[in-house]
């Protein structure tokens, strides 16, 4: 099956610092990327949409400049935090789309992080 | 609106018993419709997925889902619970292949399954 790796697994910063997880699909092209933040004991949140080479699709409420998303190739894309507060730990998920041939996301590890 | 619901917050049973997960969707066309498990600090595994045919799909881990249109229901089962299965367990619907749809999914709240030995 399809697989979407995630680095880091985990990842402690100060406060103030800027944090970069990467989504990689090791063996197809994802066309469409999908980042998710999830609270303990709560469902996925979608963040943003990420297509390869054009400009991410944000979700209501969420911070355009605080998480920065970049999808540069067809098997590789970023978010980044900028100047992380602890209110921005979370488990970050991210998922990638191969399309055609049809709609299923394939989802990374997950990428724990802890703002001190 | 678009939405899935997932009634049962919390679900435990006995090692051996049968397992139900409740799915209830709201989607305005026809629905892609998942189930993923989620082992503590993991990502999400899918399960089995149903796109159109027959009503009854099976998955990996002995676990099988039932579509009912006239119910807007896509529940879970499995006949016979491991341990290894206590996890969340997530209900997820999506558009179609074809359709001009962004690839979102919607997912439920989750379902924490625990397995009494």
């Amino acid at each position: 099956g399809a697989v979407v790796s995630q680095h880091p697994s985990w990842v402690i910063c100060k406060s103030g610092t800027s944090v970069k997880i990467e989504c990689r699909s090791l063996d197809f092209q994802a066309t469409t990327m999908f980042w998710y933040r999830q609270f303990p004991k709560q469902s996925l949140m979608l963040m943003a949409t990420s297509n390869e080479g054009s400009k991410a699709t944000y979700e209501q409420g969420v911070e355009k400049d605080k998480f920065l998303i970049n999808h540069a190739s067809l098997t590789l894309s970023t978010l980044t935090v900028t100047s992380a507060h602890p209110e921005d730990s979370s488990f970050y998920i991210c998922s990638a789309r191969a399309w055609p041939p049809d709609n299923e996301q394939f989802f990374g590890p997950g990428t724990r992080l802890t703002v001190l | 609106a678009q939405s899935v619901t997932q009634p049962d917050i919390h679900i435990t049973v006995s090692e051996g018993a049968s397992l139900e997960l409740r799915c209830n969707y709201s989607y305005g066309a026809t629905p892609y419709l998942f189930w993923y498990v989620q082992s503590p600090g993991q990502g999400l595994q899918l399960l089995l997925k149903y796109f159109s045919g027959d009503t009854l799909v099976q998955g990996i881990k002995g676990f099988e889902a039932e579509f009912k249109r006239s119910q807007s229901s896509f529940n879970l089962r499995k006949p016979s619970v491991h341990w290894s299965d206590a996890a969340e367990y997530f209900c997820a619907v999506g558009a179609q292949r074809g359709s001009s749809n962004t690839g979102k999914l919607i997912f439920g709240q989750g379902t924490t399954l625990q397995v009494k030995p």
